[in-house]
């Protein structure tokens, strides 16, 4: 079994829908969660950085951690063609310090 | 230039070749990593320095051999590589000497191909 389990996707949503995108986890050492985002021919560029359980919101991103559930999500209001992109989750936690990465989902949103 | 820069952006070489791929930070950081980005799967961590001292080899073949002269840049040689090596090589940096999870930032990456 994988650490980390990402839906490669790709989604496709019209623009201004509700996105959300997910990951599963088995390591329930992990305590850090990320949310990075992926431009075509770029590197990845943090989007969102939760510690433990709960949420946090960032403008139209909310990113859930539900740690009984080893579940976390990331979501997006009112989705922009701008958001188009690789999104990646990463944890980290427990006995060492090094992120661990989901495969990414590509998501677009169709203007 | 800011943040994380690397060269050349796209390479192409045949498995005889030896080639170099640079990475140069320019935010104060003291903690460096190469990453390996292939096609659906996750980045793969090959290498982090630490204050100029490797930290972790996560068991990388030694066709690739990584050098960090300074703080600041980060090289990563290649030579005698294989077609499966092929991928997106991404440098990222972070603060470095919490000891804890740090905020990664990453550069735009190496696109190489190996013919």
């Amino acid at each position: 079994q994988k650490e980390v389990e990402q839906d490669p996707g790709p989604l496709s949503v019209p623009e201004g829908a509700i996105v959300s995108l997910n990951c599963t986890y088995s390591n329930s050492a992990f305590q850090y969660f990320m949310w990075y985002r992926q431009y075509s021919r770029k590197g990845p560029e943090l989007l969102m950085y939760t510690y433990s359980s709960g949420n946090k919101e960032d403008g139209r991103f909310t990113a859930q951690v539900d740690k009984s559930s080893k579940y976390i999500s990331l979501f997006i209001r009112d989705s922009q063609p701008s958001d188009s992109a690789t999104y990646l989750c990463a944890m980290a936690g427990g006995a060492t310090n090094k992120l661990i990465f989901g495969t990414g989902t590509l998501l677009a949103v169709q203007p | 230039e800011t943040g994380v820069t690397q060269t050349p952006r796209h390479l192409v070489m045949g498995m005889t070749n030896k080639k170099s791929l640079k990475c140069e930070q320019h935010l104060g950081h003291n903690a460096m990593y190469w990453y390996k980005q292939s096609a659906k799967k996750p980045l793969e961590l090959m290498f982090v320095y630490n204050f100029k001292e490797q930290t972790e080899n996560n068991s990388v073949p030694s066709r690739f051999s990584p050098e960090c002269p300074n703080s600041s840049h980060l090289f990563l040689h290649l030579h005698t590589l294989q077609p499966e090596d092929s991928a997106l090589y991404l440098c990222a940096s972070s603060q470095g000497g919490s000891g804890g999870v740090e905020t990664q930032y990453f550069g735009p990456g190496t696109r190489l191909l190996v013919l």
